[in-house]
């Protein structure tokens, strides 16, 4: 199984909105609604923050959203904030196994 | 409350068989829809899933890795064990366990970091 691809890194000023894409294939993203998002800070264990596509756990903030087209998941921080600088993986149900994103950076500027 | 926590050798020399210890708490295993699965990251590197036992003692595992992997659980102690076999640098990472419910990858433990080195 491959690693989803997600883009390097993505960058934003305090305030405005970036968008992580996560692209893989029709037995992964494409064949499930199943796609997780996670934040890593350095040093910590990743943290859900988006499931089932687009639902939020409890005590993570709106500003994070999720969204699917076809192989490809998307995540959206809106209003970004200094403490929402971190490493973001997706990851995707594929049948019996999981595969994860190769990880973007956000850093915000 | 869910937590897991991760337990092994900090070091271990090429070729040697690796086993982590899983303890959770706040869930039980014999839950239906409950699985614990084990995940890495070497460092500065991305995640990669590596092995899942359900509930009902289905266990799957990355195509990739399986040969060297067996996971296994014991739902009286709350603990799952992973072993993975002919240990190389490149698998110098940080491991760890996590729950899944219903799917979803939503609770993980500290990780735990392995070097292997001779």
């Amino acid at each position: 199984q491959s690693a989803l691809t997600q883009p390097r890194s993505v960058s934003g000023s305090p305030g405005q909105s970036v968008t992580i894409s996560c692209t893989g294939t029709s037995s992964d993203v494409g064949g499930y609604n199943y796609v997780s998002w996670y934040q890593q800070h350095p040093g910590k264990a990743p943290k859900l923050m988006i499931y089932d596509v687009s639902k939020r756990p409890s005590g993570v903030p709106d500003r994070f959203s999720g969204s699917k087209s076809g192989n490809t998941a998307s995540l959206t921080i809106s209003g970004l904030q200094a403490e929402d600088e971190a490493d973001y993986y997706c990851c995707s149900y594929a049948g019996s196994s999981y595969v994860f994103g190769t990880g973007t950076k956000v850093t915000v500027l | 409350q869910v937590t897991l926590r991760e337990s092994g050798p900090a070091l271990v020399k090429p070729t040697q068989t690796l086993t982590l210890t899983c303890t959770f708490s706040g869930f039980s295993l014999s839950t239906s829809g409950m699985c614990v699965s084990w995940i890495r990251q070497p460092p500065g590197k991305a995640l990669e899933w590596l092995a899942r036992i359900d509930w009902d003692d289905d266990k799957y595992y990355s195509t990739s890795l399986k040969t060297r992997l067996t996971i296994s659980k014991d739902t009286s102690k709350n603990q799952v064990v992973l072993t993975m076999t002919n240990m190389d640098p490149v698998d110098t990472a940080t491991y760890y366990c996590a729950r899944i419910y219903r799917v979803v990858v939503d609770y993980w433990g500290q990780g735990t970091l392995v070097t292997v080195s001779s």
